[in-house]
């Protein structure tokens, strides 16, 4: 039972290429998150989806897109790279309807030169 | 956008002393309070869920306390520990949303 993974760990783009952040969970929760973790700026919601076959912006979502591809996976990706979205990548899931207490992945470093 | 305001943003206490932090958020159309515990280079891990007014929650020598009514949680922590030493995040969530609004956090350093 591996909870929440992520892939890849770490990341070094170049201005303007793409990429796809992998998210998988085993848990069977309907709900998952991509969060971006910038200094002093908290946790920040990217995207959502609250249950399979949805998804919802967050907080800041341009520059990025996401696919619900099943019940365990959420990928985010991001089409044309910048130097601003240089950031730790954090995926959650959530199952409980009443507690959402949210189980977060190891993370992605990601850096955009 | 909803606001979820932490203070302090940090705090240096030493081994075996007692601290606390708030929490404070929109008192209107409440739904839960989460707070979670990050240590560096890790991910945020679940500490409690609170939903009602007046609700106490405890884990170990961690509590804390809800107050829905006036927008505000403590989280109290009893005889420090060097591994107490993480960011402590709030996070709140309205009833009309399946996501959560977390604050900046709450960084403790505990030394000996």
């Amino acid at each position: 039972n591996a909870g929440v993974t992520q892939t890849p760990k770490f990341q070094v783009l170049k201005t303007g290429q793409s990429m796809t952040l992998q998210c998988a969970q085993d848990m069977n929760h309907n709900s998952m998150y991509w969060y971006r973790q910038d200094p002093g700026m908290g946790l920040r919601l990217i995207y959502y989806s609250a249950s399979e076959g949805t998804t919802d912006k967050g907080e800041v979502p341009n520059g990025y897109n996401v696919s619900r591809l099943n019940k365990r996976e959420f990928s985010l990706r991001l089409e044309s790279a910048a130097p601003s979205q240089t950031s730790v990548y954090f995926c959650a899931a959530a199952g409980l309807p009443h507690t959402d207490t949210q189980y977060f992945g190891p993370g992605t470093r990601l850096t955009v030169l | 956008i909803l606001n979820v305001e932490q203070s302090p943003q940090s705090l240096h206490v030493q081994e075996g002393d007692s601290t606390n932090f708030t929490c404070s958020f929109p008192s209107s159309n409440f739904y839960a309070l989460h707070w979670y515990r990050w240590e560096t280079a890790k991910s945020p891990e679940a500490l409690f869920v609170m939903t009602l007014n007046g609700d106490e929650k405890k884990k170990g020598r961690i509590s804390a306390t809800l107050n829905t009514k006036e927008g505000y949680s403590y989280l109290y922590i009893k005889g420090s520990q060097p591994e107490d030493s993480a960011t402590y995040l709030c996070a709140f969530r309205t009833g009309t949303a399946s996501k959560l609004t977390f604050g900046t956090g709450t960084r403790l350093q505990v030394t000996l």
